[in-house]
């Protein structure tokens, strides 16, 4: 069984630039949620997709993007980038049946805004 | 609002000395609290799953516990290679699965 992977590892960028990260789920989950965890915090919710829709979205603002695909990876595009945003992106896969689902996190993708 | 606050920020403990770590939480109807183990720069990993109070679990020297208001992590006997950050994690019933997370417990476990 393929656990979470997500790429790139670490990626360095300026202001004002864009950004996109991805995401492969585990073989047999269809939803993916993602976060971000700045340095010595707790990771906080962006959104989840479930079955290519947007599915729910926390307290990010709209240059904060996604997209997942027909095989259930998926893309966080992040456009204008601030120097906040610099934080360890995760990438959560779970299977949503019943009313709870276990999230089985990836390594990350540590970004870095200058 | 849901909320989940851990303690004690930080845990020192010297090896073969159990402690407990807690996770008080308020969440309009728990559908789920999770444990995760996180290593410096790493993914969480997923550790445990309670579902109702008075649920418990285990796993090799660690014990998870949940009542109405709390949880707690029990480390029995810790090693060195025990020392991580342990976060816990709320679902409530809001319509969709996100995760709250506390800040979490970075445990060092000394020789």
């Amino acid at each position: 069984e393929t656990g979470v992977t997500q790429s790139p590892t670490h990626l360095i960028k300026t202001r004002g630039q864009q950004v996109t990260l991805r995401c492969s789920s585990q073989s047999g989950h269809n939803t993916v949620s993602w976060y971000q965890q700045a340095l010595g915090q707790g990771p906080q919710f962006i959104f989840q997709y479930y079955r290519e829709e947007e599915n729910g979205r926390g307290n990010f603002p709209p240059r904060f993007s996604g997209l997942q695909f027909p095989n259930y990876s998926s893309e966080l595009n992040v456009n204008a980038l601030e120097l906040d945003d610099s934080a360890l992106y995760l990438c959560a896969s779970s299977m949503s049946e019943g009313s709870t689902d276990t999230q089985y996190f990836g390594p990350g993708t540590r970004l870095t805004v200058l | 609002e849901d909320q989940v606050t851990q303690s004690p920020e930080a845990l020192r403990l010297q090896e073969g000395e159990s402690s407990s770590l807690n996770c008080s939480y308020t969440v309009s109807g728990l559908r789920g609290l999770f444990w995760y183990r996180q290593d410096p720069g790493k993914g969480p990993e997923f550790l445990f799953t309670l579902y109702s109070a008075g649920e418990e679990k285990e796993k090799e020297r660690l014990k998870a516990t949940l009542t109405k208001k709390e949880s707690f992590l029990h480390i029995t006997a810790p090693k060195p290679e025990d020392s991580a950050t342990y976060l816990c994690a709320v679902q409530g019933s809001g319509g969709y699965n996100k995760l709250i997370f506390g800040a979490g417990t970075r445990l060092a476990v000394h020789p």
